[in-house]
């Protein structure tokens, strides 16, 4: 069974400080995508990135990037030179190419950057 | 510019009392997905359509229906709330049902139950 665990509950950094949010994962699938969300306070969900199991490149996107590494079964995220609009809860998340439809999420980390 | 519609965005209702939440989109995706999100919880998935084809996740409770009467449209019923039932409901709809697509949220309807 497909699985997804963020360790960090929550994290708090002073504004400008870079930061990095952990995300295991678990399949048995050898065909699978991972993905990154943001929710804000407004509660929408916002798609980040999608990185297929196939695709071990890091990716940068401004001041966002994404270590994928297969051997360890993580996909981390980190944000350099955080801002206070980073605030907000950042779920990682699991699609298995065999398996059923939808996105295993993880219970999230609640990102608070302090001015 | 929106692409995901939820409405409304809050709804009371009371215990026992059927409610309807609805959602919209307008990216003409095959796929329309209805997730529950408990207060700091992650999001679980209900159900979705595939097109007109219902998929129901093997824990939802028949407490909850949905209906997809065109393309655009789906609708969460919630025949008869509990307390246990108040969340917040979010909509997502995906182009197709492959794994591979990332899939698109609406704003979520936050459902209290008295």
């Amino acid at each position: 069974a497909q699985k997804v665990t963020q360790a960090q509950t929550e994290i708090s950094v002073v504004e400008k400080e870079d930061v990095t949010l952990d995300c295991v994962y678990e399949t048995r699938d050898t065909t699978y995508y991972l993905f990154w969300y943001k929710q804000p306070p407004s509660g929408e969900l916002v798609f980040l990135i999608r990185r297929n199991s196939f695709d071990e490149q890091n990716e940068i996107s401004g001041r966002y990037s994404w270590n994928f590494q297969k051997s360890t079964s993580s996909f981390n995220f980190t944000i350099t030179a955080s801002q206070v609009v980073d605030s907000a809860v950042y779920f990682c998340a699991l699609s298995e190419a065999g398996g059923a439809d939808g996105l295993t999420f993880g219970k999230g980390t609640h990102l608070i950057i302090q001015p | 510019d929106a692409m995901v519609i939820q409405n409304p965005r809050y709804q009371v209702t009371q215990f026992g009392k059927p409610v309807t939440l609805s959602c919209s989109q307008t990216l003409n995706h095959n796929v329309m997905y209805w997730y529950q999100q408990k207060s700091s919880q992650a999001p679980k998935l209900l159900f979705h359509y595939y097109d007109k084809d219902f998929n129901n996740e093997a824990d939802t409770p028949d407490n909850f229906q949905s209906r997809r009467p065109n393309t655009s449209f789906c609708f969460l019923d919630i025949r008869s709330p509990g307390l246990g039932d108040a969340a917040m409901y979010l909509c997502a709809t995906s182009r197709d049902r492959s794994a591979s697509y990332e899939q698109y949220f609406g704003p979520g309807t936050r459902l209290t139950v008295t």
